[in-house]
């Protein structure tokens, strides 16, 4: 069975940082893409970020371009979105989706996502 | 940026009706790369539909979608409880890959 299991959210002041990670189980991490989606509360979803399945490649929205960095350890399963120079309008609940193998941009597979809350 | 935009805002049906939802694109999405998505309160979205009409993976065939270019058509045959949910398309075609605003199928 095809599992995401995220963790490392929380609430986190103005200007301040967050590493949220993803850990999966039930299928080959290294064979996928990989994404950040955010969701804000009442809104559609929001992608933020791609890493291709070697790692070799990422992709941002340009709201979090400069401030956050996707990684993966694919030795450990696991996906990384380092969250920096956090705004208020970065509070949401974040999902890690799995890209298909034939199109990473297509999320087959979702974790049941974290609540990330800027606020002072 | 491919903007896309979902219209009913909100379904009002009975269970054994047919839903249909629109979602209209800005500019074409390329090679038909239009997903659907459904998502229950406190869950996260589920992949419905790829490739504008191909069926994810366990979807049963009251689910179906059409479409091309910059319109592109879910439609739930015969609801079943289990349907009444949010509903978001997202197009992978071009970056940054994005999703409608959703709409709603309620219980009338």
């Amino acid at each position: 069975e095809v599992q995401l299991l995220e963790s490392g959210g929380g609430l986190v002041q103005p200007g301040g940082s967050l590493r949220f990670s993803c850990t999966v189980s039930g299928f080959t991490f290294s064979s996928h893409a990989m994404s950040c989606v955010r969701q804000a509360p009442g809104k559609g979803p929001e992608w933020v970020s791609t890493i291709s399945a070697s790692g070799g490649a990422t992709h941002y929205a340009d709201s979090v371009k400069g401030r956050f960095t996707i990684s993966r350890d694919n030795s450990k399963n696991t996906l990384y979105l380092q969250m920096n120079s956090l705004r208020a309008e970065d509070t949401a609940i974040y999902y890690c989706a799995r890209g298909s193998v034939t199109y990473g941009f297509l999320f087959d597979s979702w974790g049941q996502g974290t609540l990330v809350t800027v606020s002072s | 940026e491919i903007v896309l935009t979902q219209s009913p805002g909100t379904l009002s049906l009975s269970p054994g009706e047919t839903a249909t939802l629109s979602c209209r694109a800005s500019q074409s999405v390329s090679s038909s790369y239009l997903a659907w998505y459904q998502q229950k309160p406190g869950q996260a979205p589920r992949l419905l539909i790829y490739g504008a009409s191909s069926r994810a993976t366990g979807i049963p065939d009251r689910f179906s979608g059409s479409g091309s270019g910059t319109d592109f058509t879910l439609t739930i045959s015969r609801l079943e409880p289990e349907d009444f949910a949010l509903y978001y398309c997202q197009q992978y075609g071009s970056s940054p890959w994005t999703f409608g605003q959703g709409a709603k199928v309620e219980i009338k």
